[in-house]
């Protein structure tokens, strides 16, 4: 059973275009969770997901991000026109029942 | 005041120490997770508890939900336990310390 799946590793982006993270999770898993990590900060909650719900976004900027997982597929945070602020690490986490997580490696966004 | 905080930040140790790293919580938990990041960033969960204690290998975790306070233990520490151990509680969604960051030096 894999873990945690996340891609692209590493991102580059330039200000304004469109960065898309994409997060598969462990087999059988349903719950998904995505995670922020600031340059020398501690990482802060964003959304929370069941298959083609949301269920808790109150970590979400309100502009420019979003965060869908579709029935089939990965789930997949995008974010829209980024900018230097918006880099960071991503970490989503997947679970089978809303109580134990389970990482993935993270996507280190850079905006240049 | 953050609803989880750890202590100390940063803790340097020789290796053979038996090292504390500390976590209170302000907030109602359903579990406490422990979690560990590697300077490659990676995150690997160590322990869930909800009460009491648990031991894999060389860590202990213990949670004293009264008190509201957990702590990490690492026995016989060694330099591949240098990294950042992170504390987090499941309260309606999981909320994180800022992290101890743990040197060993051999």
């Amino acid at each position: 059973n894999a873990g945690v799946m996340q891609n692209p590793r590493h991102l580059v982006r330039r200000r304004g275009q469109e960065a898309r993270l994409r997060c598969s999770p462990m087999k059988g898993h349903s719950h998904v969770y995505w995670y922020r990590q600031l340059p020398e900060e501690g990482l802060k909650f964003m959304v929370y997901l069941q298959k083609e719900n949301i269920i808790d976004e109150s970590g979400m900027p309100k502009e420019r991000f979003s965060a869908e997982f579709p029935k089939e597929g990965p789930s997949i945070l995008r974010i829209q026109q980024v900018v230097r602020g918006d880099s960071a690490a991503y970490f989503c986490a997947s679970s089978p029942n809303d109580h134990e997580q389970y990482f993935g490696p993270g996507t280190r966004l850079t905006v240049t | 005041k953050n609803e989880v905080e750890q202590s100390p930040q940063n803790l340097t140790a020789q290796e053979g120490e038996f090292i504390t790293i500390n976590c209170s919580y302000s907030v109602g938990i359903s579990a406490l997770h422990w979690l560990q990041q590697h300077p490659g960033g990676g995150i690997v969960s160590l322990f869930m508890l909800s009460s009491g204690k648990k031991k894999h290998g060389r860590l202990i975790a213990t949670i004293n939900i009264q008190e509201k306070h957990s702590s990490l233990h690492i026995t016989a520490s060694h330099p591949r336990d240098s990294a950042v151990y992170i504390c987090a509680v499941t309260s309606d969604k999981l909320i994180f310390g800022t992290g101890t960051r743990l040197q060993v030096f051999p």
